[in-house]
């Protein structure tokens, strides 16, 4: 079976710290991953996609970086994190490989900067 | 204009009435349509998706697609307290890897 896993579940970070959050697949045939944040009153905004290792496309600027060091492994990063950081951080992958277009999405991240 | 347009506010229905959500897009050449459901702190989880003008029904619920008005819809009959959360529309263009969803509409079962 196909399963994605997200860490940490939820984490409280103050302004200016480091951030690393870490998603897991196993199983899926389809080697694109993305990175999807939900900020309060927000619909789910693409953040990071990536095709295969080392392949990291950014959908929008921000002091937020992605790694694929694995082809089973997405990494959300910051070096600073800012209050409008905040939000529920979702990974997400097309568990159907053909093109069908639907993601299926790990348990998420929720984020509060404080 | 924004891709993907969720624009009403929370729905309130009773247990056992019909909850109707709509949802347009931007993109004419659109192809896919997906609706999904996600309870409160929880992730989304796909319920719905089509591609083709009409109607597609999955137990209560049923989705509606118009590419010429470029709307669709999901309807939840027989709606029941576990249907209580917020529904996101989303849709996807061709030759784009990714998903473009709505805000989403909060959907409360009245018992």
């Amino acid at each position: 079976s196909q399963t994605i896993h997200q860490w940490p579940a939820t984490l409280v970070q103050p302004v200016g710290s480091p951030l690393s959050l870490e998603c897991t697949v196993e199983g899926t045939s389809n080697p694109n991953l993305y990175w999807y944040r939900q900020a309060a009153g927000r619909g789910l905004q693409l953040l990071f996609y990536s095709v295969g290792i080392g392949q990291i496309s950014s959908e929008v600027p921000q002091n937020l970086s992605a790694s694929r060091p694995q082809d089973r492994q997405f990494i959300l990063s910051s070096k600073k994190l800012l209050l409008s950081d905040s939000g529920f951080y979702l990974c997400a992958w097309p568990r159907a490989s053909g093109g069908t277009g639907e993601l299926f999405f790990g348990e998420g991240s929720r984020l509060t900067v404080l | 204009q924004k891709e993907v347009e969720q624009n009403s506010g929370p729905l309130s229905v009773p247990e056992g009435a019909i909850a109707s959500l709509n949802c347009t897009y931007s993109d004419r050449g659109s192809q896919s349509f997906f609706w999904y459901r996600q309870y409160s702190g929880k992730s989304p989880e796909l319920i719905m998706f089509i591609y083709s003008n009409g109607d597609k029904e999955d137990g209560r619920f049923t989705a509606q697609l118009n590419k010429a008005s470029q709307y669709v819809s999901l309807l939840i009959r027989d709606s029941q307290p576990s249907d209580s959360a917020t529904y996101l529309c989303a849709v996807k263009s061709p030759g784009n890897n990714r998903l473009a969803f709505g805000k989403g509409n909060q959907v409360v079962v009245i018992p």
